[in-house]
């Protein structure tokens, strides 16, 4: 079975700390994505990259930057947290191919 | 950017059919998938339309229409567990690969 894992399922950070949300999947996908997912507003994509190293702005990256360094990991981070990135955020992956995306359980994040 | 457009909530009577739709404006159109959605879990796939045209997998049917830029799931002999949250998502391809956008999804509600 496909499998992506995030690393955490419910977080509770400071206004202004610096945040790491990992993903890591294990069916040597090429593209990973970021979305969070807010009521009434469904999902949004924040990032997604194609290969190590590679990334591109979905449609909300302000306040976010990612990272890529090796194929199984996609990494996203709240530089300075604010109030209004509380959220439910998902990672998915998907092959290069017209196949789904696969998604993990999320990360329920609270800023306080 | 693109358009994703679906109706908020549905509700339907145990054992009806129902088709919820969906209609999308974008560019680079490759591809229309169809994720189920549980309240507090991860949303799983159920259908991918690419070509015009109805796709059936069991109670689930999908239909795709690129010129009208439209689409549709239909759900026969409805059952309680289908009560969820339906998504509609939109693949595109540019120059970084193919992206994946959502619209709002669908809250259907099954009644006995």
């Amino acid at each position: 079975d496909v499998k992506v894992t995030q690393s955490s399922r419910y977080l509770v950070k400071r206004t202004g700390e610096k945040v790491f949300l990992e993903c890591v999947q294990d069916m040597d996908h090429e593209n990973m994505f970021w979305y969070r997912q807010d009521p009434g507003l469904g999902l949004r994509l924040i990032y997604f990259s194609y290969d190590v190293k590679m990334k591109e702005k979905g449609d909300i990256p302000e306040g976010y930057s990612v990272s890529r360094e090796k194929k199984e990991r996609f990494s996203l981070i709240l530089e300075s947290a604010s109030t209004n990135q509380t959220s439910m955020y998902l990672c998915a992956s998907s092959t290069t191919v017209n196949t789904e995306a696969f998604f993990g359980q999320g990360t329920r994040l609270t800023v306080v | 950017g693109q358009n994703i457009d679906q109706p908020t909530e549905m509700t339907a009577t145990e054992g009806a059919i129902v088709q919820i739709n969906c209609t999308y404006q974008t560019s680079g159109f490759n591809g229309l998938f169809w994720y189920q959605q549980h309240a507090g879990e991860a949303p799983t796939f159920l259908s991918y339309n690419v070509l015009d045209g109805l796709e059936e997998k069991g109670r689930f049917s999908s239909f795709l229409s690129r010129s009208k830029g439209y689409s549709y799931l239909l759900l026969k002999e409805l059952q309680m567990k289908d009560s969820a949250s339906y998504l509609c998502a939109v693949q595109r391809h540019n120059n970084a690969g193919n992206m994946l956008t959502f619209g709002g999804g669908t809250r259907l509600m099954v009644k006995p």
